[in-house]
């Protein structure tokens, strides 16, 4: 079972920032967040990770609730090519016996 | 370089068939997985190896094995395919608690 909660489709307007939540109300202390996204036809791709501070890089900005049961997956000016499934996943220090589970994923539409 | 690279892409074959798909990665990494992905575009994790040694099976049929002649290959065999077998086929690499790096996918069509 999925360890995090999406909501099913978002949209956005072209140039504008976009926030994706997701909940993970059972995550542990030594799990990391992920982020991967799928755009059509091809793998999922990494987006972000974090631990407890708020992350950016050239993609995206992931910021992480205190309690660290939410967090937020910032785009901060969408662009047709963002229009991906995003996923929202855990990640457990314990390497070996990670299942790395993805639920549904938040579809996101992008229009020009 | 493709950092993961899987082949076939495309895959069309009859029912009671055997097919493997095979995977390859060439970022170094200890552990690898396969994922199926199906109509539904559920993404669902199958088998991780760590290092050529099985760590994760999740209740696959046993007509899927997977072999891991070398740490930076992981090919996936299936028997007597099924209907049901029909989907996308990923393969994943990783290191430590880093980033997943996928395959583009192998789309397996059963008749």
């Amino acid at each position: 079972d999925a360890k995090t909660t999406q909501p099913n489709s978002m949209e956005s307007n072209e140039e504008e920032p976009v926030h994706l939540p997701c909940n993970h109300s059972t995550i542990s202390g030594t799990d990391y967040i992920h982020w991967y996204r799928q755009l059509p036809s091809q793998g999922p791709e990494y987006v972000i990770h974090g631990l407890t501070s708020n992350v950016n890089n050239r993609m995206a900005s992931l910021a992480i609730a205190e309690d660290r049961k939410s967090s937020t997956l910032i785009l901060h000016r969408a662009t047709l090519r963002d229009a991906a499934v995003y996923y929202c996943i855990l990640r457990g220090r314990g390497y070996n016996t990670d299942k790395l589970i993805f639920g549904t994923g938040t579809r996101l539409q992008v229009f020009p | 370089d493709t950092a993961v690279s899987q082949t076939p892409k495309y895959l069309v074959t009859q029912m009671g068939n055997d097919k493997s798909i095979k995977c390859e990665q060439n970022l170094g990494h200890d552990t690898m997985y396969w994922y199926k992905q199906d109509s539904k575009k559920f993404l669902k994790i199958m088998f991780s190896y760590n290092n050529k040694e099985l760590i994760i099976n999740e209740t696959v049929p046993n007509r899927f094995s997977p072999k891991s002649p070398d740490k930076a290959h992981l090919n996936l065999h299936i028997n007597s395919l099924e209907l049901g077998d029909s989907a996308v086929y990923f393969c994943a690499t990783t290191y430590a608690d880093g980033e997943l790096f996928f395959g583009e996918g192998s789309r397996l069509t059963v008749l």
